[in-house]
């Protein structure tokens, strides 16, 4: 599986929007970018993902680079209850595949 | 209702013991996965299942042993404990063995071996 790169960490302030980077300059051109958060003692939860356009849900944003290389997880007004570990994910193409987590990025948010 | 559901949530045991860990989903899910997640907090695939059949059986000790007695339930058999096993176990169901399959997770089943 190709490997992601996030940073480790970032702060935020409440209501203001969050933009997670995440760097994936050997993915294919098969790959889905998935993003899973996980809040503190739960399991994972799935947030977003996408191909090549830009996807909006009601949790966030995906903004994916034209040469898909990298991406951007947007939450557009951060809350208390969006600190968590946000992991960016390649997903095959291919059935059978299962999820690959990596180090993923903490995100803290202060009142 | 819990869509994945996970029991016991908490498991403290003696090495040496052998413990099992139940996994249910309520979604109508054909894939069924076990992740552990160590104290660095890494999450790590350890087994996949689609239909009842095994399909993704990483790296693991064969004292853990997957069960299924039918697509909405995944079972982990753990033989002969040991300290490093402690950690903490998600169950995962996504529609399908692809990509377009959301995994949704349970809570997780925290064991600690002493």
């Amino acid at each position: 599986d190709a490997k992601t790169t996030q940073p480790n960490s970032m702060e935020s302030n409440e209501e203001e929007p969050v933009h997670l980077p995440c760097n994936h300059s050997t993915i294919s051109g098969t790959d889905y970018i998935h993003w899973y958060r996980q809040l503190p003692s739960q399991g994972p939860e799935y947030v977003i993902h996408g191909l090549t356009s830009n996807v909006n849900n009601r949790m966030a944003s995906l903004a994916i680079a034209e040469d898909r290389k990298s991406s951007t997880l947007i939450l557009h007004r951060a809350t208390l209850r969006d600190a968590a570990v946000y992991y960016c994910i390649l997903r095959s193409d291919q059935a059978g595949t299962a999820l690959i987590f990596g180090k993923g990025t903490t995100l803290s948010v202060s009142s | 209702d819990t869509a994945v559901s996970q029991t016991p949530k908490y498991l403290v045991t003696q090495m040496g013991n052998d413990k099992s860990i139940k996994c249910e989903q309520n979604l109508g899910h054909d894939t069924m996965y076990w992740y552990k997640q160590d104290s660095k907090k890494f999450l790590k695939i350890m087994f996949s299942y689609n239909n009842k059949e095994l399909i993704i059986n990483e790296t693991v000790p064969n004292r853990f042993s997957p069960k299924s007695p039918d697509k909405a339930h995944l079972n982990l058999h753990i033989n002969s404990l040991e300290l490093g096993d402690s950690a903490v176990y998600f169950c995962a169901s996504s529609q399908i063995a692809g990509v377009a399959g959301e995994l949704f997770f349970g809570e997780g089943s925290r064991l600690t071996v002493l």
